[in-house]
Parts: C-alpha cells; sequence; structure tokens
C-alpha cells in the first residue's frame, strides 16, 4: 500500500537556525510530491511540488525541497527559520489514484525566539 | 481567483443528527476531494468527486457520503453521527485532470456532542 512517513513528530529550532524536515515515499513510480504548512484550525497551504525535473525545488516562504529517488526522500528545508513558521507540515504524495493524496502524520514544528 | 470555501467554519451536532457540509472548488476546477482531520489518525481520504462521479472512495463507513453538482460544487453528508466523527473536515480542489496539487479550504470544525 501507498504510504509517506515522515519520521520527526515534532522539531524545535532556534529562530534564525536552519531547518530540514524529513519525508520518505513509498510508491515507486513517477511520485507527485507536495509539501503543505498548517496552522492551528487552520486549511492546508502548498509550499512546494514537485512533479518532475529539477530536484530541487523553490516553493513559498524561502522554503525549498530536493527529491531523491535513490533515497525515496523529499525532505523540506529552510536556511533560517522565522518565528512565524512555527506550524504543522505534511508531506503528501500523489500520482497511483488520481485525486487522492497520501499524506505522512505531519511533523509540529516549534521555533524558539 | 478565489480560493477553496467550505461552509460552515464551525458546527455543533448531536449525536443520532445528521450533517451536510459544502464545498465550492476553485473556479475551473473538476476534482473535489474531502479529508478528515484528527489527532488521532491524521489527515484521511474520505472521498473524490470529478465531473459529478465519485472516482474514489476511501475506509469509512455508509453513513459517510457526498455528491457533486453540474458547477462542481460538493457536499458531504454524514448520518447518524458519532462523538468519534468530531474532526476537521477539510475539501481540496483540483485541476482539470485531477491530478494536478491539490488546494485547500479552511476547512469544517464539526464537534458531537
Amino acid at each position: 500500500a501507498q504510504s509517506v512517513t515522515q519520521p520527526d513528530i515534532h522539531i524545535t529550532v532556534s529562530e534564525g537556525a536552519s531547518l530540514e524536515l524529513r519525508c520518505n515515499y513509498s510508491y515507486g513510480a513517477t511520485p507527485y510530491l507536495f509539501w503543505y504548512v498548517q496552522s492551528p484550525g487552520q486549511g492546508l497551504q502548498l509550499l512546494l511540488k514537485y512533479f518532475s525535473g529539477d530536484t530541487l525545488v523553490q516553493g513559498i516562504k524561502g522554503f525549498e525541497a530536493e527529491f531523491k529517488r535513490s533515497q525515496s526522500s523529499f525532505n523540506l528545508r529552510k536556511p533560517s527559520v522565522h518565528w512565524s513558521d512555527a506550524a504543522e507540515y505534511f508531506c503528501a504524495q500523489g500520482g497511483s489514484t488520481l485525486g487522492r493524496l497520501y499524506f505522512g502524520r505531519g511533523t509540529q514544528l516549534t521555533v524558539w525566539p | 481567483k478565489a480560493g477553496v470555501t467550505q461552509t460552515p467554519r464551525y458546527l455543533i451536532k448531536t449525536r443520532g443528527q445528521q450533517v451536510t457540509l459544502s464545498c465550492s472548488p476553485i473556479s475551473g476546477h473538476r476534482s473535489v476531494s474531502w479529508y478528515q482531520q484528527t489527532p488521532g489518525q491524521g489527515l484521511q481520504f474520505l472521498f473524490e468527486y470529478f465531473s459529478e462521479t465519485q472516482r474514489n472512495k476511501g475506509n469509512f463507513p455508509g453513513r459517510f457520503s457526498g455528491r457533486q453538482f453540474s458547477n462542481s460544487r460538493s457536499e458531504m453528508n454524514v448520518s447518524t453521527l458519532e462523538l468519534g466523527d468530531s474532526a476537521l473536515y477539510l475539501c481540496a480542489s483540483s485541476g482539470p485532470d485531477g491530478n494536478t496539487e491539490a488546494f485547500f479550504g479552511q476547512g469544517t470544525r464539526l464537534t458531537v456532542v
């Protein structure tokens, strides 16, 4: 069965520090990969997506992600975290079933001032 | 361009009642999918509609149903509400073929008492 794994449930970083959130996917064919962010009580906002091509993709709010097929990974990075980045981050994969995304369990990011 | 609109934002219902949630997708999007989000189970796929037809269905009981209208607006209905149905219900819309990035609404917070 298709699955997405986010190994880190909760990450705490200091403001200004770099950030990397991990994501591994299981479906081997052309993966459509996404990162979403969710603030408390809100919907999901799309940060970035990967369909094909350049394996380093840029997103909004200064985020980027790198697709590594050999590691089945799609990790999210940001060079310098801001306090406003505190939220829950979800990695998702589409492609195997039209119209459906498979989500990881999410990583809660806390940012210390 | 208006985003995905979900109504109402908040609902409180009593066990045994039924509820209908509404979702208006982004203009031009023909795919609407629904997800249930709870702290314990994360984001779970309910179903997806494309051009008024249900294309995919998740693993939920028959009490959960949906439909899509000719203008792509979608509704989901939950009958005989249980306490465990308390959740954030998220709707997402996708582009013409339903296999592009999904854009989410703010969600409907359903509380069953």
